[in-house]
């Protein structure tokens, strides 16, 4: 199994510019779960789905921010306009499974390291 | 509210030796999950470890284990046979009652150093 491919691996950008992170969950993993990790803030969940449907943006900082889950094989997180202070990694999540069973966990991908001039 | 702390920001040990990463929580539902995960200086996170709050036995994975004292509300991570790539970064994490465990609570981590 590949595990959770996040792309791009890094990504700068300028202040203003619109800002298109992907992820590709593990087949048959029905949680989707958008994380942003802060040397201020620690990891912070930002969104997540279940079956694609979003189920929880309450992390979602503002209006700025937008996460869709069109089929079951990928995600994008979108950040327009971007600003300085969206720098950060950007982890993307995979789980399966019913909460409290044996073997619950979450798979991370690699993140994407955005840097926003 | 949930809230998880580790309250050692870096931890030293020697190549060999066992080490404990603390981790205390605080919740008032009787259902949860903990879980940690150790991310290296490449960056990814990698799962390590869960315990249920009703398994009465402290999980084990390989060289990892789980010192659960429900009481205590503490849920520390020993490491034995320290390796030198076993350094890195450690999180301890909550799972809100009823989610997946991607709905988790996250502390603020545990810098661990393997020293040869």
């Amino acid at each position: 199994d590949a595990g959770v491919i996040q792309s791009p691996r890094h990504e700068v950008t300028e202040m203003g510019q619109e800002v298109t992170l992907r992820c590709k969950p593990i087949s048959g993993h029905d949680y989707l779960f958008w994380y942003r990790q802060t040397m201020m803030r620690g990891l912070e969940l930002l969104i997540y789905f279940n079956n694609n449907v979003p189920i929880d943006d309450s992390g979602m900082p503002e209006d700025r921010f937008s996460a869709k889950m069109p089929n079951a094989s990928f995600s994008t997180l979108k950040i327009q306009p971007s600003e300085p202070r969206d720098s950060a990694v950007y982890f993307c999540a995979s789980a399966v499974g019913v909460p409290g069973q044996p073997g619950e966990k979450l798979f991370f991908g690699s993140g994407t390291q955005l840097s926003v001039l | 509210a949930q809230k998880i702390t580790q309250t050692q920001p870096g931890m030293f040990v020697q190549e060999k030796e066992a080490v404990t990463l603390d981790c205390t929580y605080d919740t008032s539902d009787p259902s949860y999950g903990l879980f940690w995960y150790k991310q290296p200086s490449s960056g990814e996170m990698i799962f390590l470890i869960y315990q249920g709050s009703y398994d009465q036995q402290n999980a084990t994975e390989g060289r990892y284990s789980l010192n659960f004292q429900k009481a205590r509300k503490s849920a520390n991570l020993v490491i034995s046979a320290s390796q030198l790539g076993d350094s890195a970064m450690y999180f301890c994490a909550m799972r809100e009652p009823n989610t997946n465990a991607g709905k988790s609570t996250f502390g603020d981590g545990t810098t661990l150093t393997v020293k040869p």
